[in-house]
């Protein structure tokens, strides 16, 4: 079974501090997306990356950058987080090539920002 | 631009149906796919449809037709764990790439 994992389910940080969201995937999948979920939005694309030190902008990229230095894991990182980017985010991956293009989630990390 | 709609609600009994309604305007397409999550939980893969038709799978089938950007996921014999948000997504110009409704919250009473 695929895994993708991220490493908080719960976190709470204050105005201006620099967060560091991580998410590891165990079936070498070249993709990995990051999403945010806020009510009434659905899930929105931040950023994606087809391949290591590879990354695209998604619909809604500005106050976050990425970083994939590995294959199995992607970080999305809040440079100076703020109060409305409090919201569910979360990870995804899927394999390239032939397929449907099934995206694998993880179990998501809640962020307040205070 | 890309445009998905869904309804935001729906209430059903236990052993009823319900029919989830999709609409999509993206620019291509590589299919379309629908996810259950349940409230704190990550979304997980229901069913993918590419070509027209209706795809059955158990108690949940999913029908498309690509001429009127249209989709539907059936759900049959209602269990009260089906209570979920269920997401539509499509795959658009950039395959591999999900762009997603806003969910349909299904609420299954007794």
């Amino acid at each position: 079974d695929v895994k993708v994992t991220q490493s908080s389910r719960y976190l709470v940080k204050r105005t201006g501090e620099k967060v560091f969201l991580e998410c590891v995937q165990d079936m070498d999948h070249e993709n990995m997306f990051w999403y945010r979920q806020d009510p009434g939005l659905g899930l929105r694309l931040i950023y994606f990356s087809y391949d290591v030190k590879m990354k695209e902008k998604g619909d809604i990229p500005e106050g976050y950058s990425v970083s994939r230095e590995k294959k199995e894991r992607f970080s999305l990182i809040l440079e100076s987080a703020s109060t409305n980017q409090t919201s569910m985010y979360l990870c995804a991956s899927s394999p390239t090539g032939t397929g449907q293009g099934e995206q694998f989630f993880g179990p998501g990390t809640r962020l307040t920002v205070l | 631009g890309q445009n998905i709609d869904q309804p935001t609600e729906m209430t059903a009994t236990e052993g009823a149906i319900v029919q989830i309604n999709c609409t999509y305007q993206t620019s291509g397409f590589n299919g379309l796919f629908w996810y259950q999550q349940h409230a704190g939980e990550a979304p997980t893969f229901l069913s993918y449809n590419v070509l027209d038709g209706l795809e059955e799978k158990g108690r949940f089938s999913s029908f498309l037709s690509r001429s009127k950007g249209y989709s539907y996921l059936l759900l049959k014999e209602l269990q009260m764990k089906d209570s979920a948000s269920y997401l539509c997504a499509v795959s658009g110009e950039s395959w591999g790439k999900l762009q997603f409704g806003a969910g349909t919250q299904v609420v299954v009473t007794p």
